[in-house]
């Protein structure tokens, strides 16, 4: 049973404009979240992340929303660049630290020039 | 420069040859990771190092093990890999404490089973 999930496998968004990813998640003990990106041939790299007593936290081009009582969290990235191609993927964890990851299973995201 | 460095980045075996992946980190962390990412699927924890006390995921089946010589050194054995194991593997450490903890990866190995 996933707990988190990240629903849109793909999303293509033009040069400029802004992308958001989803993720939902049915752990309620969930008090952590971080998004990650990955390009391909590399391991993850930590992008950003919010604890469950934020709503929103924001780190130059990239915001992070959580939604408490949705269980759900997105990635907003504005303006999306082409650099920005790459799988992201959301993650939480019940210990209130950056360890011990659950995964979703990634949104690829493709930026057109 | 990688703080966590995996070999090798392509291995390939044969069904039921035992193989071997390493990792190594630079920051001289007590914790290590081992994930396993099959192709457009979640990063699955496979079992994580605290210094030497080893802890295993329920569901991490027996064919997968580990070793941990030291502190910066740690591999992942599959004793008889099975087409089903063909996958990435992702070592990681952990950095920074509480909230500013992250878990910083390796570039993975991706395994192939002939």
């Amino acid at each position: 049973d996933q707990q988190v999930k990240q629903n849109s496998p793909s999303l293509s968004v033009q040069e400029g404009r802004i992308s958001i990813l989803n993720c939902d998640y049915t752990n309620s003990m969930f008090d952590y979240f971080l998004w990650y990106k990955k390009y391909p041939a590399e391991g993850p790299t930590f992008l950003i992340s919010i604890s469950s007593i934020k709503d929103k936290n924001e780190d130059g081009r990239f915001t992070v929303f959580l939604n408490k009582s949705a269980k759900h969290l997105s990635l907003h990235i504005v303006p999306s660049q082409p650099g920005d191609s790459a799988v992201y993927f959301c993650a939480a964890s019940d210990n209130n630290a950056g360890n011990m990851l659950t995964f979703g299973g990634g949104t690829r995201l493709m930026v057109k020039p | 420069d990688a703080m966590v460095i995996q070999n090798p980045r392509y291995q390939v075996t044969q069904f039921g040859k035992p193989v071997t992946l390493s990792c190594s980190q630079t920051l001289n962390h007590n914790v290590m990771y081992w994930y396993q990412q099959k192709s457009s699927q979640a990063p699955k924890l496979l079992f994580h190092y605290y210094d030497k006390d080893f802890n295993n995921e329920a569901d991490t089946p027996d064919n997968f093990q580990s070793r941990r010589p030291n502190t910066s050194f740690c591999f992942l054995d599959i004793r008889s890999p099975g087409l089903g194991d063909a996958a990435m593997y992702l070592c990681a450490t952990n950095f920074g404490l509480g909230t500013n903890e992250k878990l910083f990866f390796g570039s993975g190995t991706q395994l192939s089973v002939l």
